[in-house]
């Protein structure tokens, strides 16, 4: 069964580094988006990206993020320089069609700055 | 008007017993209900789906129950089981061209629960 995958599953930093968290959707899916969800809380939506640009983006999404589709399989989300606060799960997802509803989930990725 | 509010925010039910979760909403240009499953460590896993138009839908021991009216829908697991485990989270989007917030998911909570065996 197809399945969003991201890298890394743990990815440690300093505050003030650039760190670039990777997705690679399900292959015929249009549709990309990052949530994030700090520890013991609920999943917060952070941008939504569909033909090669942001859709809608969360109040969370600020200057410091980014999203890229570098090629026809990775997704991106890039931290130009992490607050401590920026320590969470951060979890891609791709659907085929807004209008279908459903959203898959990758495994995340945990985010710790230091 | 965004917001989805979800409850109990904890629930220990024995194995074999009913879980019931409740979830509310306001935005009546929500059309599209899905609850997702979390294990500790791993991304949410769809569960089971509802759009506005039916009062229920049930998938094995899953079934979500929906009133429109009320604009209220809860997640009824039956014959609860202890792998059954794990946080539930409802969730709500609009699937529909045209609306801002168009597609993206806005969660609840999060119910932990405990089956116990």
């Amino acid at each position: 069964e197809p399945e969003v995958t991201q890298t890394p599953s743990h990815q440690v930093t300093q505050m003030g580094q650039e760190v670039i968290l990777r997705c690679v959707p399900i292959s015929n899916h249009l549709y990309f988006y990052w949530y994030r969800q700090i520890l013991g809380q609920k999943v917060e939506f952070l941008v939504s990206f569909y033909n090669n640009e942001i859709s809608e983006k969360s109040e969370i999404f600020d200057d410091q993020f980014s999203v890229e589709r570098p090629d026809g399989s990775n997704f991106t989300l890039k931290i130009r320089s992490t607050k401590l606060e920026d320590s969470a799960m951060y979890f891609c997802a791709s659907s085929e069609e807004v209008s279908v509803g459903t959203q898959y989930f990758g495994p995340g990725t945990r985010l710790l700055v230091l | 008007q965004q917001q989805v509010k979800q409850s109990p925010q904890s629930l220990i039910v024995q194995k074999g017993g009913i879980s019931i979760i409740n979830c509310a909403y306001e935005n009546t240009a929500f059309d599209y209900f899905p609850w997702y499953q979390q294990f500790p460590g791993k991304g949410p896993a769809l569960l089971i789906a509802i759009r506005p138009d039916v009062s229920e839908k049930k998938e094995g021991r899953f079934t979500i129950s929906f009133n429109k009216s009320a604009k209220q829908f809860s997640l009824h697991i039956m014959d609860s089981q202890p792998g059954d485990s794990a946080t539930y989270f409802c969730a709500a989007s609009m699937t529909h061209a045209g609306g801002t917030s168009y597609g993206k998911l806005t969660f609840g909570q999060g119910t932990i629960l405990t089956v116990h065996p």
